[in-house]
C-alpha cells in the first residue's frame, strides 16, 4: 500500500527558516511533488524531485532521500504570504503513475 | 501559462439534484483528473482519464461518473447528489511525466 505523513500544522516566525518533513511508502516510487494552498484557493506547484539531493528554487528548496523514503522542504526567510497549507505528494507507479497526497501541513507564519 | 479552468466557484443545489462540473484545459495535456479536497481528510482522487473517451476510477468513485468527449474537456458528474458530497472539487492536468496542474476549485454544498 502506500502512506505519506507530514505534520498537520507548524508555527514559524516572519524572517526565519523552516522545514516541512514528509514521509512515504510506496512500492512504485517515481517522484515527489510539493504544492502551496492558500485557504480557499487551488494548490500551486513549488518543486518536484526525483533524485536524490537538494533542489533550490528561491526562498523554497526540497530534498529528497529515496533510500529513507524522506523529503522536506525548507522555506528561508519567510513572509506572511508564505502562511497556507503545504502538500506533499509522491507519484506511484504501481498506481498508474496517479499523485498519492498527503494530508497537508498548515503553516502559520506570525510576525 | 497553464490554464485550467473550471466551471463554478460555487455551487448550492438540493439532494437529489443531477450535477454537472466542467472543466477545461489549454495545455493540451493529456491526463485529467478529479479530487475532492475536505478537512482532515487531504485530496482524494474521484477519476481520471489518460485520453479522449478513456476513463479510470480513482479511490472515491462512488456516486460520481465523467465523460471526455475532447481532449480539452473533462466532466464529473453527480447523478444524484448527496449531502456528503458537500465539498470542494478540484480538477487538475498533466503530462504523464510532469506535474499536476490545478484549477480554482468548485466549492459545492448539497441541501
Amino acid at each position: 500500500g502506500q502512506n505519506i505523513d507530514q505534520p498537520t500544522e507548524m508555527t514559524a516566525t516572519e524572517g526565519a527558516i523552516v522545514q516541512i518533513n514528509c514521509t512515504y511508502q510506496t512500492s512504485g516510487f517515481n517522484g515527489l511533488f510539493w504544492y502551496q494552498q492558500h485557504a480557499g484557493e487551488a494548490p500551486t506547484f513549488l518543486s518536484y524531485n526525483v533524485l536524490d539531493g537538494l533542489e533550490e528554487k528561491g526562498r523554497f528548496s526540497s530534498f529528497l532521500s529515496r533510500s529513507k523514503g524522506y523529503s522536506y522542504l525548507l522555506l528561508k526567510e519567510l513572509q506572511m504570504k508564505d502562511s497556507a497549507s503545504y502538500l506533499c505528494a509522491v507519484r506511484d507507479l504501481s498506481q498508474g503513475g496517479k499523485l498519492i497526497f498527503g494530508q497537508g501541513t498548515e503553516l502559520s507564519v506570525k510576525p | 501559462d497553464v490554464k485550467v479552468t473550471q466551471s463554478s466557484r460555487y455551487l448550492v443545489k438540493r439532494t437529489g439534484e443531477k450535477v454537472f462540473l466542467e472543466c477545461v484545459q489549454d495545455m493540451d495535456h493529456e491526463n485529467m483528473f478529479w479530487y475532492r479536497q475536505d478537512p482532515g481528510l487531504g485530496l482524494r482522487l474521484i477519476y481520471f482519464s489518460y485520453d479522449v473517451k478513456m476513463k479510470e476510477k480513482g479511490d472515491i468513485p462512488e456516486g460520481y461518473s465523467v465523460s471526455r468527449e475532447k481532449k480539452e474537456r473533462f466532466s464529473l458528474i453527480l447523478e444524484s447528489a448527496s449531502t456528503n458530497q458537500t465539498s470542494m472539487y478540484l480538477c487538475a492536468s498533466g503530462q504523464f511525466t510532469d506535474t499536476q496542474y490545478f484549477g480554482p476549485g468548485t466549492r459545492l454544498t448539497v441541501l
